[in-house]
């Protein structure tokens, strides 16, 4: 069975940073790219950026509104997918979810608050 | 201003069948694969159609999916009040390089 853990949420100053991981489990995580997602309050989904696996350079892609100011990686020995989020605006606050892929799998999410 | 439009609200009676749309652009579902999820309120969404048409195991078969040029289409048979969530379409933008979810349905069993 697919697992997919977020972790790392909470309340960041405007300005602040944050790191969210996300542990996966019940599938092949070496072979599989992974995504987050995010849905502030009330509103609908946005995907936020994605990492490629190593055999495919392991690159990764990012969302206009978050370019710059988040970065994915991954750690295959620990199977986990990380989000470092430096920056924060108010606009970011939302649930975040790991996913696997552009979304075959979802985590539960984790909430980020920024606010002053 | 959501690069997928999807219309904000559906519904129907039990057993009807409710059919939303998601209309984007050649940059985006004329150039890729449409995907559709299910959010009930309160829970994580879920993968319901991939691939335009394809139903992940475990997705019955009233739920079917389609596309045709630059918009999609996801079909509620046999509607049902577990069926009651908001929808999303999504595709992958190749000029962009971003994947984009269209802007919600909310699907109402009346």
């Amino acid at each position: 069975e697919v697992q997919l853990v977020e972790s790392g949420g909470g309340l960041v100053k405007p300005g602040g940073s944050l790191t969210l991981s996300c542990a996966a489990s019940g599938f092949t995580f070496t072979n599989t790219w992974m995504s987050w997602a995010r849905q502030a309050p009330g509103k609908g989904l946005e995907w936020v950026g994605r990492v490629r696996t190593r055999f495919d350079t392991g690159t990764t892609d990012y969302a206009a509104p978050v370019k710059g100011r988040f970065t994915i990686s991954r750690d295959d020995s620990e199977n986990t997918v990380g989000l470092q989020m430096d920056s924060l605006k108010i606009e970011d606050t939302a649930v975040y979810y790991c996913i696997v892929g552009f979304g075959d799998h979802w985590g539960q999410g984790t909430q980020v608050i920024v606010s002053s | 201003q959501s690069v997928l439009t999807q219309p904000p609200s559906a519904s129907g009676t039990p057993g009807q069948r409710v059919t939303i749309s998601c209309s984007g652009s050649s940059s985006n579902i004329g150039s890729s694969f449409v995907n559709w999820y299910q959010q009930v309120p309160g829970t994580a969404p879920t993968l319901l159609i991939y691939a335009n048409n394809q139903r992940p195991s475990g997705v019955p078969d009233r739920i079917s999916g389609s596309k045709s040029g630059t918009s999609a289409s996801l079909a509620i048979s046999g509607l049902q009040s577990k069926d009651e969530a908001d929808y999303y379409c999504a595709a992958w933008d190749p000029s962009l390089n971003e994947f984009f979810f269209g802007s919600g349905t909310k699907v109402t069993v009346l």
